[in-house]
């Protein structure tokens, strides 16, 4: 089972940031929070991920809780093109293994 | 950097033939790759880990005998469906990892496979 829980949907207008949520309460010490993104019928694409500080890139921001039990991906300026489904993963300690839960259908909206 | 190319993009096959899916990572090394299959409208599922130079892993309830995976190289892992029937037709999905699967994950584009 995965590890993550999440919003089924959500919509954001254009221009406006985009807040998506994860919950990842029985992550462990030493687990990372990775985020990506699956546009329809293409492979996932590698957002960001995390460990225990916030994260930046050209892309998002990554936003962990001090225990770690949450995250939030932040898309500053949603654009029609982040329109895809959503998924945060912790892969299983000691496994690197993926397990996909059902993610956030992200619609952004003009 | 971090490019993973799949082969075919799409292939259309006659039930009971097997069908060959090249992975490839075109500018790392990658020790370990995965294998994942997603039906329409259904998350990822993992199917098997690749591991370079040893036997892949396969997760519950995956067909070893019917999901061939050799990892050859450090470069290239194929996934072959054998004796193919219309339920495995479906999108299958590799994605590589330097660092024996420590590191990040890159996903190729996926192979979409009809049985007729």
């Amino acid at each position: 089972d995965a590890k993550t829980t999440q919003p089924p949907s959500m919509d954001c207008a254009e221009g406006r940031a985009a807040n998506l949520p994860c919950n990842h309460s029985t992550i462990s010490g030493n687990e990372y929070v990775y985020w990506y993104r699956q546009i329809h019928s293409q492979g996932p694409q590698y957002i960001i991920h995390g460990l225990k500080n916030n994260e930046t890139n050209e892309m998002a921001s990554l936003i962990i809780t001090e225990d770690r039990k949450s995250s939030t991906l932040i898309l500053p300026h949603a654009t029609l093109r982040d329109t895809a489904v959503y998924y945060c993963i912790v892969p299983r300690e000691g496994t690197y293994k993926y397990i996909f839960g059902t993610g956030t259908r992200l619609k952004v909206l003009a | 950097g971090a490019v993973v190319s799949q082969h075919p993009s799409w292939v259309i096959c006659k039930s009971g033939t097997s069908v060959k899916i090249e992975c490839r990572s075109l500018d790392f090394q990658a020790t370990t790759m995965f294998w994942y299959r997603q039906f329409p409208k259904q998350s990822l599922m993992l199917m098997a880990t690749s591991n370079e130079g040893s036997k892949a892993t396969y997760e519950q309830g995956v067909e070893k005998d019917k999901f061939l995976i050799n990892h050859a190289s450090l470069t290239l892992s194929t996934l072959t469906v054998t004796s193919a029937h219309p339920e495995d037709s479906s999108f299958y999905i590799c994605s590589a990892g330097a660092a024996g699967g420590r590191d990040t994950q890159y996903f190729g584009p996926g192979t979409r496979l009809t049985v007729l």
